[in-house]
Order: C-alpha cells, then sequence, then structure tokens
C-alpha cells in the first residue's frame, strides 16, 4: 500500500524560507510526476506546483514563481518544495500528491499535510 | 489562473441526487478533457473521486459520477448518503501541467 510522509513545517517570519519534504513509497516513485497542493486556513484548494518523473520539467503557479522551487531526489522516493522570500499570504496546510492518468492530472495519493505559517 | 467556479453549496435528503457545476473557460474546463473531482473531510487530505471528467478510481463507489460540456464540468452524487457530507473541488488542467482548483462545495446531508 502506498503511505507518504511529509515534514518540515512549522512557523517562519516573512521574507524567511524554509523546506518541504515528502517522502513516498509502496511504488515505482520514479515513474510518477509529483504535485504540491496548499489550503490556507478556512479557504479552498489551490494549486501550486508540477515536477514530471524523472525532474526534468518543472511547472508553478504564478504566485510562487520565482521563490518556490520544486525537485526530487528518486533514490530518496522524496520530492520537495523550497520556499524563499515567504509572504504572509502563503501560510497554509500544504499537500503533496501523486500525479497519474493521462498527463498526470489524476491526484491519487495525498500526503496528511504539513502546516506553514509565515508570520513575524 | 483564476479559481474555477462551484457553488457554495448544495443540499439534499439522503437518497437524493445532488449535482455540483464547474465552471471555467475556454482555457481550461473548455480545452481539456482533463477534470478531476476531490472529496475533503474536515481537517483530512483531499480524496480523489473522478478524473478525466468520466472515470472512477477503484473503491470509489459508482454512485459519483462525472460529466462535461463546454467550459462546465459537473459532479453528479445519486443515492445521496450521510457519509458524502464533505467539500467537494474540481480540478481542471490550465495549461501545460499547470492546473486549476475550483471554488469549493459544501454538500449537506439534510
Amino acid at each position: 500500500q502506498v503511505q507518504v510522509v511529509e515534514s518540515g513545517g512549522g512557523v517562519v517570519q516573512p521574507g524567511g524560507s524554509q523546506r518541504l519534504s515528502c517522502t513516498m513509497s509502496g511504488f515505482t516513485f520514479s515513474s510518477y510526476g509529483m504535485h504540491w497542493v496548499r489550503q490556507a486556513p478556512g479557504k479552498g484548494l489551490e494549486w501550486v506546483t508540477f515536477i514530471f518523473y524523472d525532474g526534468s520539467n518543472k511547472y508553478y503557479v504564478d504566485s510562487v514563481k520565482g521563490r518556490f522551487t520544486i525537485f526530487r531526489d528518486n533514490s530518496k522516493n522524496t520530492v520537495y518544495l523550497q520556499m524563499n522570500s515567504l509572504r504572509v499570504e502563503d501560510t497554509a496546510v500544504y499537500y503533496c500528491a501523486r500525479g497519474s492518468g493521462a498527463a498526470a492530472t489524476a491526484l491519487d495519493y495525498w500526503g496528511q499535510g504539513i502546516l506553514v505559517t509565515v508570520s513575524s | 489562473q483564476s479559481a474555477l467556479t462551484q457553488p457554495r453549496s448544495v443540499s439534499g435528503s439522503p437518497g437524493q441526487s445532488v449535482a455540483i457545476s464547474c465552471t471555467g473557460t475556454s482555457s481550461d474546463v473548455g480545452d481539456y478533457n482533463y477534470v478531476s473531482w476531490y472529496q475533503q473531510h474536515p481537517g483530512k487530505a483531499p480524496k480523489l473521486m473522478i478524473y478525466e471528467v468520466n472515470k472512477r478510481p477503484s473503491g470509489v463507489p459508482d454512485r459519483f459520477s462525472g460529466s462535461k460540456s463546454g467550459n462546465t464540468a459537473s459532479l453528479t452524487i445519486s443515492g445521496l448518503q450521510a457519509e458524502d457530507e464533505a467539500d467537494y473541488y474540481c480540478c481542471s488542467s490550465a495549461g501545460t501541467y499547470t492546473s486549476v482548483f475550483g471554488s469549493g462545495t459544501k454538500v449537506t446531508v439534510l
């Protein structure tokens, strides 16, 4: 069965940095693209970023371009989200999710979510 | 990359059917057959219910079905059950390997 462990959240000051990790097991991690999705407190889901199965291509929502970087280490079955120049509006629960199906658009396994709070 | 438009809430009695709409544009919902739907209970991670407009993952009851017409996709829940009470989000491709979620709909079972 698929297992997911996320780590790296916490409280960070505006302008600071944080790195999230998501380790998945139970399947061939290197064969799947991976997404990060976030949810601000009391708000809806927002797609943040996607990385190809081999790390060769990455895509971002406009609001995080130039500040966030997604990358992966297939030898560790782990995908990361490096977040720099954090803003108060980046406060959210961040979920990693596996992309399946056509164009990896079916997010079929999700992490438990990790809270990142940006506050002074 | 504006959020897709969903009704804020829908409700129905047990056994009834409810439908949730998801309206986008010709650049997202209207341009791709990559619409998915997610169920989220309070404090929990989302769960995939429908993908590629009308495909159901294994384990999802056939009470859940999806469709699309033009710029609007829909999720129908037939034979509503108490455990279906949750928030539901649509999601569509919005360009090459980018996605956009809907605003979310709260389903209440009366």
